[in-house]
């Protein structure tokens, strides 16, 4: 079955400093592939998602993210973070064989200025 | 638009009593999901919902959990007799349909329960 890691349980930044989440899913074919944020007593919003076409591709709130078809990854990127990007973030990715979404366990970003 | 609705938001239960999550679609969303989310995992789905009919509750545990979706709109979740591993924060999502691809999945604010 197919299954979705985020290697980074938990990232703590410095206002400015670039942001890398790392996300890998298990096993090819086609996919969709999500990225999801829940800010502090928030619930789960949709930062950005991939059907196909380029493989990158830009969210919300300056968030992108590279999907690399021969790596399995879907690594989340931001230039330049700010104090408001405390979240939890979630990649997920849609299963074609079940059409279940599939989430990682989670990254939390903890970001000071 | 109004958000997915959900209630209560906070619920604590001792052990082997039961509970029961409300939850009110986005108005003309046909999917209806329910996912638990344990502390330091991802949600993981129970449930789904297409109208009234159920459409995968493979993950659903049927010997304590049950969920209905009367009328196609709201739905509910129940747990009987509920577990100390039930502790968790119960999410539901709604979407226009699961046959599209491009559907996206709108979260309510989830209920956090708490079985002592």
């Amino acid at each position: 079955a197919q299954s979705v890691s985020q290697h980074n349980h938990h990232v703590i930044l410095s206002e400015a400093a670039s942001l890398e989440l790392g996300c890998n899913y298990s096993y090819g074919g086609t996919v969709n592939l999500f990225w999801y944020v829940q800010y502090p007593g928030q619930h789960l919003q949709l930062l950005l998602k991939y059907f196909s076409g380029d493989p990158l591709v830009k969210g919300i709130k300056g968030f992108e993210a590279e999907f690399i078809k021969s790596k399995f990854s879907f690594n989340l990127r931001k230039p330049s973070v700010q104090w408001s990007d405390t979240a939890e973030y979630f990649c997920a990715v849609r299963d074609y064989n079940t059409d279940k979404l599939i989430f990682g366990t989670g990254t939390r970003l903890q970001v000071f200025p | 638009e109004a958000g997915v609705a959900q209630s209560p938001r906070y619920k604590i239960i001792e052990k082997r009593q039961s509970v029961a999550f409300w939850c009110n679609p986005i108005s003309g969303h046909a999917t209806l999901y329910w996912y638990q989310q344990i502390l330091g995992q991802g949600p993981k789905l129970l449930i789904q919902f297409q109208n009234n009919g159920v459409v995968d509750d493979s993950q659903l545990p049927k010997d304590r959990f049950s969920a209905e979706r009367l009328k196609g709109v709201d739905s509910t979740l129940k747990i009987q007799p509920a577990k100390l591993e039930d502790s968790a924060v119960y999410l539901c999502a709604s979407s226009r349909t699961g046959a599209n691809i491009y559907n996206e999945q709108f979260f309510g604010p989830g209920t956090r329960l708490t079985v002592l």
